[in-house]
């Protein structure tokens, strides 16, 4: 149980153009979702949080205007890397909360994103 | 504010060998920890949690950890390593506000 999956996987995109990434939990409604970013041989970095039907919290230094993220329903988040460049280049990895178990996260595979 | 130290950045053990990674945590209150593993290009994979309760907690792939609040320590342990285990291993503070530490990355030796 407790799966998260993440799609795409991998994506190649020119720089300027938008890409969204997918977060769904498989198997059970998670209420809180996070998205975390994650520098070649460093650590996770929270980016947001966010709450299904309600806006996200982001993290101080995160422009919102530029990673956008939904939270529609109690199974799916998206992100929204907007006018996309060459630095935000990284992988992005989602985790979901349970709904009335918030204490735990499960971790989605991540995105792999390069910005040309 | 909550942090997470994990001081080794890369350690390397013989297959078979026992196997410690360190994590001290900064948190205000009873602390939610967590050590999570993370193979090349994957996402993270949940090991062990600790909420409250007995210290020592028993995980998954033969792994445990002990939290010690004298020491604000949440070290990671296993008796016998296998090569499979080599990995990336982080050590993270927190439950809705989730910090991790850096990472230690582990090498397994035949």
């Amino acid at each position: 149980g407790a799966v998260v999956s993440q799609h795409p996987s991998r994506v190649i995109c020119k720089s300027g153009t938008s890409v969204k990434i997918e977060c769904r939990s498989l198997d059970f409604q998670a209420t809180t979702m996070f998205w975390y970013r994650q520098f070649p041989k460093q650590s996770l970095m929270l980016m947001a949080t966010s709450n299904e039907g309600s806006k996200a919290t982001y993290e101080q230094g995160v422009e919102k205007d530029k990673f956008l993220i939904n939270h529609a329903s109690l199974t799916l988040s998206t992100l929204t890397v907007t006018s996309a460049h060459p630095e935000d280049s990284s992988f992005y990895i989602c985790s979901a909360s349970e709904a009335g178990f918030t204490d735990t996260q499960y971790f989605g595979p991540g995105t792999r994103l390069t910005v040309l | 504010a909550q942090s997470v130290t994990q001081p080794d950045i890369h350690i390397t053990v013989s297959e078979g060998a026992s196997l410690e990674l360190r994590c001290n945590y900064s948190y205000g209150a009873t602390p939610y920890l967590f050590w999570y593993v993370q193979s090349p290009g994957q996402g993270l994979q949940l090991l062990l949690k600790y909420f409250s309760g007995d210290t020592l907690v028993q995980g998954i792939k033969g792994f445990e950890a002990e939290f010690k609040r004298s020491q604000s320590s949440f070290n990671l342990r296993k008796p016998s390593v296998h090569w499979s285990d080599a990995a990336e291993y982080f050590c993270a503070v927190g439950a809705r506000d989730m910090r991790f530490g850096a990472g230690t990355r582990l090498t397994v030796k035949p």
